[in-house]
């Protein structure tokens, strides 16, 4: 199947920095997304971006299908932008199914 | 409602016990999906619906796990003779076609 890695797995930055989250997949998707897991275990939906760029607010995401990479950027970090964040893919010749990567650990020092 | 609905939210169990895992999705969304987190892991696909039927059932451990999904809405992942290892957050999403999925807060099982 698909294969998804993230990088870096681990990130600590001081409140105020920015930061970029990668994620290489190993096959052609139709999906992509960005979660973040909170502390409290919850998945939040970032982005859905098979491809191109999207931006939303202090956060903004770029997939470029055709060379496999997807790139979650977070600018200005707030304690609050802590937990985990996952890239998710469902590959055009696998199953249904979203596909995670082992995810990135974000901790920002207030 | 406005978001995806998972029952209960924790969940403690003897081992060899029967649970049920319920969730209600978005409504209208007619994809939905059975995922379990084991502590500090990424997420494990267990079992996709369209509609009610499961077209891939292909992430179910063994065959202690069922689910079913009743009126294209409400569906229930049950789990026989549970186990420590089955111990995990269960988390269902839902989506409508091709689209993002919306995950749930997940039911936290703990088996002892």
């Amino acid at each position: 199947g698909i294969q998804v890695e993230q990088s870096p797995p681990d990130l600590i930055l001081q409140e105020g920095a920015n930061s970029t989250l990668r994620c290489n997949f190993s096959d052609s998707v139709n999906n992509l997304q960005w979660f973040h897991q909170n502390p409290w275990g919850q998945l939040i939906n970032l982005f859905y971006i098979p491809s191109g760029t999207k931006q939303n607010g202090r956060l903004s995401a770029t997939t470029v299908a055709t060379e496999r990479y997807s790139l979650l950027y977070i600018s200005s970090s707030q304690t609050t932008d802590s937990g985990v964040y996952f890239c998710a893919v469902r590959s055009n010749f696998g199953n249904e199914n979203l596909t995670f990567g082992t995810g990135t650990r974000l901790t920002i020092i207030p | 409602g406005a978001g995806v609905s998972q029952s209960p939210s924790n969940k403690v169990t003897e081992k060899g016990k029967d649970v049920e895992l319920r969730c209600d999705p978005i409504s209208g969304h007619t994809a939905l999906y059975w995922y379990r987190q084991s502590l500090g892991q990424g997420l494990e696909f267990l079992i996709y619906f369209q509609g009610n039927s499961a077209p891939d059932k292909s992430g179910l451990p063994s065959d202690r796990f069922s689910a079913e999904r009743t009126g294209g809405s409400v569906s229930t992942l049950t789990i026989q003779r549970t186990q420590q290892e089955d111990s995990a957050v269960y988390l269902c999403a839902s989506s409508r076609g091709l689209a993002g999925e919306y995950f749930g807060p997940g039911t936290r099982l703990t088996v002892t």
